[in-house]
């Protein structure tokens, strides 16, 4: 399975909101509602911020929000804050023969 | 809450096997899916596969051929054996735990690998 496609970079300033694409095919992304989202800070584990699409574990600002449209999901950042500023990655369910994962590349949040 | 630490050698040798392990901490390995992923140095995340409290397993099929998940369940560990390394397969190695299998809701702090001789 291939990686799924994440914009490389984003920013945006204090207090806006961004959103941060992330595109599979009907295998993946398109196919299930198994997308998730993760924050990574340098030299830190990913955290966990959004699963099944548009659910938040506890203790997830509700600034942080997920959808999906065909085969893009999509993380939106609202009031955009300095601790925002982290790598951001998407990861889908993918396949039904086979119970496997496929993340994307990852899409580097700053904040101005 | 659950607690996950990886260990294991740091440097390993080409065309040896990369062997780490996940020790889980304030619970049981009796649930959920267990994970490995890892991270190459300034690159993404890669999915390596993930095992569930009763054994089955399912791995990345473009590492399938080397990789080998394992759980104990009288130590509270899983384990991850990846064979045949080259520096390809130098990175940081995060275990990880989730109730289903396609989302990973509790992160090692991760480990460094270097394969060089």
């Amino acid at each position: 399975q291939s990686a799924l496609t994440q914009p490389p970079s984003a920013s945006g300033s204090p207090g806006q909101s961004v959103t941060i694409s992330c595109t599979g095919t009907s295998s993946d992304v398109g196919g299930y509602n198994y997308v998730s989202w993760y924050q990574q800070h340098p030299g830190k584990a990913p955290k966990l911020m959004i699963y099944e699409v548009n659910k938040r574990p506890s203790g997830v600002p509700d600034r942080f929000s997920g959808s999906k449209s065909g085969n893009t999901a999509s993380l939106t950042v609202s009031g955009l804050q300095a601790e925002d500023e982290a790598d951001y990655y998407c990861s889908s369910y993918a396949g039904s023969n086979n119970f496997v994962v496929v993340f994307g590349g990852g899409t580097k949040l700053t904040v101005l | 809450q659950v607690q996950l630490q990886e260990s294991g050698p740091g440097l390993v040798k080409p065309s040896e096997t990369l062997s780490l392990t996940c020790t889980v901490s304030g619970g049981s390995i009796n649930s959920h899916y267990w994970s490995w992923i890892r991270q190459p140095p300034g690159k993404g995340l890669e999915w390596i596969g993930y095992i569930f409290y009763s054994g089955g397993t399912n791995y990345n099929p473009s590492l399938k051929s080397r990789v080998t998940i394992s759980v104990d369940t009288s130590k509270n560990q899983f384990s991850l054996k990846l064979s045949s390394v080259t520096a390809a397969d130098t990175a940081v190695y995060y275990c990880a735990t989730s109730r289903y299998y396609y989302y990973m809701d509790v992160w090692g702090k991760g480990t460094t690998v270097t394969v060089s001789s």
